[in-house]
C-alpha cells in the first residue's frame, strides 16, 4: 500500500523567509511524486512533480521539491516567501509498480505567510 | 476552454434523499477520480476509472456509487446510505501514465440540511 505523511498541521513563516513543507512517502516500488496547492474553496492546482532524474525539481510560482530516496521524503521549499503563498499544501504519491494510477494525498499543511 | 467542471458548486440535501454531483472534462483524459475533503483529513479517494465503463472503489466507497458512460463524465451519486456526507467533493482527470499529474475542477460542497 502506499501512504504519505505531512508531519506538520500548520508552517508558519515571515514574509521574504525561506520556507519548508515536509513530505514523507511509502511505496513498494519506485515514487511518482507531486505538490499541490489550495486556496480556499477552490480545487487544487499542480506545482511540481519528480518522475525521474535529477533531485531538485523546480515549479510554479518559484517553489522548488527535493527527492531524497535513502529518507523517502519530498520537501516543498522556496527562497522567499510572499505574503500570497498563504494556502493549503498536499503531498501526493503514485507508485511507479503499481498496476493502477491510484493517487494518495497527505493531510495537507496548512501555511501561513506573516506580513 | 480545457478543463474540469464541477457542478454544482453548493448543493443541499435533505437527509434520506439521494443526489448526483456532476463532472464533465473536455481534457481528453481516460482517468477521472472522485476525492471526498474533510477539515485534517486531506483528501480520500471515494472512486477512480481509467477507463469507459470501469471502475474501482477508492479508500471510502461505501455510500457513493458512479457510473463512466462517457469519456467526458464521470457523475457521482451520494445515497442516503452514506452517513455522514456533508463535506467538499473534488472531481479530477488524468492521463493513463502515472507519471503525469492530475488535473482538479473546483469542488462541490454538500451539505445535509
Amino acid at each position: 500500500a502506499q501512504s504519505v505523511a505531512q508531519p506538520e498541521d500548520q508552517v508558519n513563516v515571515a514574509e521574504g523567509n525561506p520556507l519548508t513543507v515536509k513530505c514523507t512517502y511509502s511505496v513498494s516500488g519506485n515514487p511518482y511524486l507531486f505538490w499541490y496547492v489550495q486556496y480556499p474553496n477552490r480545487g487544487l492546482q499542480f506545482l511540481l512533480k519528480y518522475i525521474t532524474g535529477d533531485n531538485l525539481v523546480k515549479g510554479s510560482y518559484g517553489f522548488e521539491a527535493e527527492f531524497n530516496k535513502s529518507q523517502t521524503s519530498f520537501h516543498l521549499k522556496k527562497p522567499s516567501a510572499l505574503v500570497s503563498d498563504s494556502a493549503l499544501y498536499f503531498c501526493a504519491v503514485r507508485d511507479s509498480g503499481a498496476g493502477s494510477y491510484q493517487l494518495t494525498f497527505g493531510k495537507g499543511t496548512k501555511l501561513s505567510v506573516i506580513p | 476552454d480545457g478543463g474540469i467542471t464541477q457542478s454544482p458548486k453548493y448543493l443541499f440535501r435533505k437527509e434520506g434523499q439521494n443526489v448526483t454531483l456532476s463532472c464533465e472534462q473536455n481534457l481528453n483524459h481516460d482517468a477521472m477520480y472522485w476525492y471526498r475533503q474533510d477539515p485534517g483529513q486531506g483528501l480520500r479517494l471515494i472512486y477512480y476509472s481509467q477507463i469507459v465503463n470501469d471502475f474501482q472503489k477508492g479508500d471510502i466507497a461505501e455510500g457513493y456509487s458512479v457510473s463512466r458512460e462517457k469519456k467526458e463524465s464521470f457523475p457521482l451519486t451520494v445515497t442516503s446510505a452514506q452517513k455522514n456526507p456533508t463535506a467538499f467533493y473534488l472531481c479530477a482527470s488524468s492521463i493513463n501514465q502515472g507519471s503525469t499529474e492530475a488535473f482538479f475542477g473546483q469542488g462541490t460542497r454538500l451539505t445535509v440540511v
